[in-house]
């Protein structure tokens, strides 16, 4: 199957510090990506869409300044907490798609502690 | 907005047992998927039921889905301590020419009890 890379898989950092996740697509071309944010025994609630040399959509309550994302290439996103601050505190999922396979495929998380 | 909600929120079952999860949803759909998520991972796709189809098996999984009722199941048969985890439902009304995300449900949390 498809496979996610993301890294890291933990991160703690001081406030006011920026902090970048990587999620790359290892044997796909992932045409669009997704990053979802979780908390503790909570869902997943969809941050943003990314879709490769485009700018990211955003949903609704998401400051598009705090998450900067980029989807520079095919087989790679990146979304930077700029600033972070401890409510930022997180997992923090990417996903990607690939032409028209319904499926989703997850890297494997990024647990972001703000200190 | 959550669309998927699960019930139960957690339940715990002796190994070999079966586990059912329920799952309902508020708008039409183009499918649902149902993902494991193993305490601290990512989410893993275990299946996909589209909205023409009334059940779904793949080996000890069997899902329905009723549209009609806009609702779905999933069930573990002979259940193992391995299947321990989050389990989630996630609707797409994606048709294809889109590119939205899933929308997930708030999960189930299974515990198999050996």
């Amino acid at each position: 199957g498809a496979v996610v890379s993301q890294h890291p898989s933990r991160v703690i950092c001081k406030s006011g510090t920026s902090v970048k996740i990587e999620c790359r697509s290892l044997d796909f071309q992932a045409t669009t990506m997704f990053w979802y944010r979780q908390f503790p025994k909570q869902s997943l609630m969809l941050m943003a869409t990314s879709n490769e040399g485009s700018k990211a959509t955003y949903e609704q309550g998401v400051e598009k300044d705090k998450f900067l994302i980029n989807h520079a290439s095919l087989t790679l996103s990146t979304l930077t907490v700029t600033s972070a601050h401890p409510e930022d505190s997180s997992f923090y999922i990417c996903s990607a798609r690939y032409a028209t396979n319904e499926k989703l495929f997850f890297g494997s998380g990024t647990q972001l502690s703000v200190l | 907005s959550q669309q998927g909600e699960e019930d139960p929120q957690a339940l715990s079952i002796q190994e070999g047992e079966n586990a059912t999860m329920n799952c309902s949803y508020k708008t039409s759909i183009n499918n649902l998927q149902w993902y494991r998520q193993n305490s601290g991972r990512g989410l893993v796709h275990l299946i996909l039921i589209r909205s023409n189809e009334r059940e779904k098996h793949s080996g000890r999984l069997r899902v329905t889905l009723d549209t009609s009722k806009k609702s779905s199941s999933l069930l573990i048969t002979a259940s193992r301590a391995a299947d321990t985890a989050s389990y989630f439902c996630a609707t797409d009304a994606w048709s294809g020419g889109g590119a939205d995300g899933l929308t997930f449900g708030k999960g189930t949390h299974l515990i198999i009890q050996p």
